[in-house]
């Protein structure tokens, strides 16, 4: 089964920091983009960044609210994506998804979502 | 950066009712348009990508049209399943960027 299974959400202090980490499993990870997408309480969703896959060198793209702050990384050989989040603010509180997808192509699998809550 | 603005942001309908929402573009994306439906609690679900194209195992009742900066989808008889938040999304260019979400409620 092709799925995506988010962990490390929870609560962090503004300033603070938080990884996530997205495992992959059911389908060829290392062929594919992956993407990070999150959805603050009761909003739209909002894309954050994208890791390119490595026949594409692994680059990444990031959303201007996020670049700087925010760390796209992944590992093939443990099929696994990651959000390293530093100088966390109220903003940043929101579901956050992982996801599939290509160049030009959209997020065709998602993972469950992991919450990540900013508060003193 | 390219907006994405979506209407109705809530849309009232009834089981077996012809259903239509709009996405527009502020600028010309091709066919590089997706949407999506997400219900509560869940993480979203394609449904169509390249503005047409039905994504496997979308039910048929779901159809997108459009190219440009104009897009629309349809769901051509509304089922008890279907009331749920719907996102279009382009894929054309960098920040990638969504609607604001069309909510279809119960009539």
């Amino acid at each position: 089964e092709v799925q995506l299974v988010e962990s490390g959400g929870g609560l962090a202090q503004p300033g603070g920091s938080l990884r996530l980490s997205c495992a992959a499993s059911g389908f060829t990870f290392s062929d594919h983009y992956m993407d990070w997408v999150r959805q603050a309480p009761g909003k739209g969703l909002e894309w954050v960044g994208r890791s390119r896959n490595k026949a594409n060198s692994y680059t990444k793209e990031y959303a201007a609210s996020v670049k700087g702050r925010f760390t796209i990384s992944r590992d093939d050989s443990k099929n696994s994506l990651y959000l390293q989040m530093n100088s966390l603010e109220s903003e940043d509180t929101a579901v956050y998804y992982c996801g599939r997808s290509g160049s030009s192509f959209p997020f065709d699998i998602w993972g469950q979502g992991t919450m990540v809550t900013v508060s003193s | 950066d390219i907006q994405m603005t979506q209407s109705p942001s809530i849309l009232s309908a009834s089981v077996g009712d012809r259903v239509t929402i709009t996405c527009r573009a502020s600028q010309s994306i091709s066919s590089w348009l997706a949407w999506y439906q997400q219900k509560p609690g869940k993480a979203p679900k394609l449904l169509i990508y390249k503005a047409s194209s039905l994504e496997s195992g979308v039910p048929s009742r779901f159809s997108g049209s459009g190219s440009g900066t104009e897009f629309t989808l349809t769901i051509s008889s509304l089922q008890p399943d279907d009331f749920a938040s719907y996102y279009c999304q382009q894929c054309k260019s960098y920040p990638l960027t969504f609607g604001g979400g069309t909510k279809v409620e119960i009539k």
